[in-house]
């Protein structure tokens, strides 16, 4: 069964702190590895796809990277506006559903 | 171009009735996935469906069911309320079935007495 687990919970940063979120992951064969921010009241929002162990992906201060068991979401001196839950996610081989991690909720403080 | 609507946004309901929720996906995606988030367990998966056919199902009971229309738009039902069913339902479309982007919309947060 394809399972996802994301640590810390909770991170709680200073602005300008940088710091990083774990995604560890089993699937039965990686289609792909997603990673999602969610604010609160709303939908998650889709931020990168990962294939292959080795790939990296950035989008202003984050950066996502990928291993075969894990990924990290490495945020490099965070804004308060960067506060939200981000989520993981996996998707098999076969092209089943998507398995989602139960996130970490990040806060940055001013 | 518009996004994922689901309406309605809040509902309360009692134990033993039945619900129904709505989603317009974006235009041009043809399918539409239904997930139930709780702070317990997290991004549930419901089921899929494209073309007015279920592509994919999650592990959920028989209560909750779903349906596709022609434009695409979907509804899910659950019949037989249970306290356990409060959480916020949210809807996924995407261009294709287990398509790797989904587009998820700002859910219906269905409370249960």
């Amino acid at each position: 069964e394809d399972q996802v687990t994301q640590s810390p919970e909770a991170l709680r940063l200073q602005e300008g702190e940088s710091s990083s979120l774990n995604c560890s992951y089993t699937v039965s064969g990686l289609r792909g590895l997603f990673w999602y921010r969610q604010d609160p009241g709303k939908g998650p929002e889709f931020l990168f796809t990962l294939y292959s162990a080795g790939e990296e992906k950035e989008k202003e201060r984050l950066k996502a990277t990928l291993t075969k068991k894990e990924s990290f979401l490495h945020i490099t001196a965070p804004k308060p506006e960067d506060s939200a839950t981000y989520l993981c996610a996996v998707q098999g081989a076969y092209g089943q559903n998507f398995v989602f991690g139960p996130g970490t909720r990040l806060s940055v403080l001013p | 171009k518009a996004g994922v609507t689901q309406t309605p946004r809040y509902l309360i309901k009692t134990r033993g009735q039945q619900v129904t929720l709505s989603c317009s996906p974006i235009s041009g995606h043809r399918s539409v996935s239904w997930y139930q988030q709780t702070p317990g367990q997290g991004l549930q998966f419901l089921f899929e469906y494209f073309s007015e056919t279920q592509r994919n199902k999650g592990n959920f009971p028989g209560r909750f069911s779903g349906r596709q229309f022609s434009n695409s738009r979907s509804e899910m039902n659950v019949s037989t309320l249970e306290l356990g069913d409060s959480a916020l339902y949210l809807c996924a479309s995407s261009l294709a079935v287990s398509n790797e982007k989904l587009f998820f919309g700002s859910g219906t947060q269905l409370s249960v007495l």
